[in-house]
């Protein structure tokens, strides 16, 4: 059972234009969530992040905002450039202060962004 | 600043082999993570690793195994190779605070024939 979803697999951008990728969880104890940008024989790449106890989070062109009561994440892109096609991955995690360790991450299964010129 | 480090980038084995993997972590970060990427899927859990202990497993067979390192870099191990443990394998290495992101490397690319 998938406890982080990406319902989109794909998203058609003009460039100049917003880019919306949302995500949806299933777990409330999840209290730390992350968006990744992955290009092709790349590992994902850190982009940006929210904790629970917030619910808007802003750097530069992106913007993350959390819906706890929805348990929706959304990442906005704006405006979107070319350089901006690449795949995106949500990603939860809770902590578990265990000596250290922060949890694991719980990936969903990616949205693919093109933008075009 | 190096970002982590993964070797070899690609490698080519058969049914039954055995493979290592290394990562080697961002300095200053004592936890390393490993998971697996297969096709169309987003990266799944498979250890985590904080100050030489294992932390955290993920759904994955006894077949693979892990360890760190004193110097915080890591190995990941799997043995009696399937055809499908084809995937790309990902290295995560973080600060230990609460709210610190994962930072991966490029993967190794494991195709198993």
């Amino acid at each position: 059972d998938q406890q982080v979803k990406q319902n989109s697999p794909s998203l058609s951008v003009q460039e100049g234009r917003i880019s919306i990728l949302n995500c949806d969880y299933t777990n409330s104890m999840f209290d730390y969530f992350l968006w990744y940008k992955k290009y092709p024989a790349e590992g994902p790449t850190f982009l940006i992040s929210i904790s629970s106890i917030k619910d808007k989070n802003e750097d530069g062109r992106f913007t993350v905002f959390l819906n706890k009561s929805a348990k929706h994440l959304s990442l906005h892109i704006v405006p979107s450039q070319p350089g901006d096609s690449a795949v995106y991955f949500c990603a939860a995690r809770f902590f578990m202060n265990y000596g250290g360790s922060q949890g694991n991450l719980i990936f969903g299964k990616g949205t693919k962004l093109s933008v075009k010129p | 600043d190096a970002g982590v480090t993964q070797s070899p980038t690609h490698l080519i084995k058969t049914r039954g082999q055995h493979v290592t993997l290394r990562c080697s972590p961002i300095s200053g970060h004592k936890s390393v993570s490993w998971y697996q990427q297969v096709l169309g899927q987003g990266p799944q859990f498979i250890f985590q690793y904080y100050e030489k202990e294992e932390r955290g497993r993920g759904n994955f067979p006894d077949r693979f195994s892990a360890r760190q390192f004193p110097n915080y870099s890591s190995e990941l191990n799997v043995n009696a190779l399937l055809l499908g443990d084809s995937a790309l394998y990902l290295c995560a290495s973080s600060l230990a605070q609460r709210n610190q992101p994962q930072h991966f490397g490029d993967g190794t690319r494991l195709s198993i024939l």
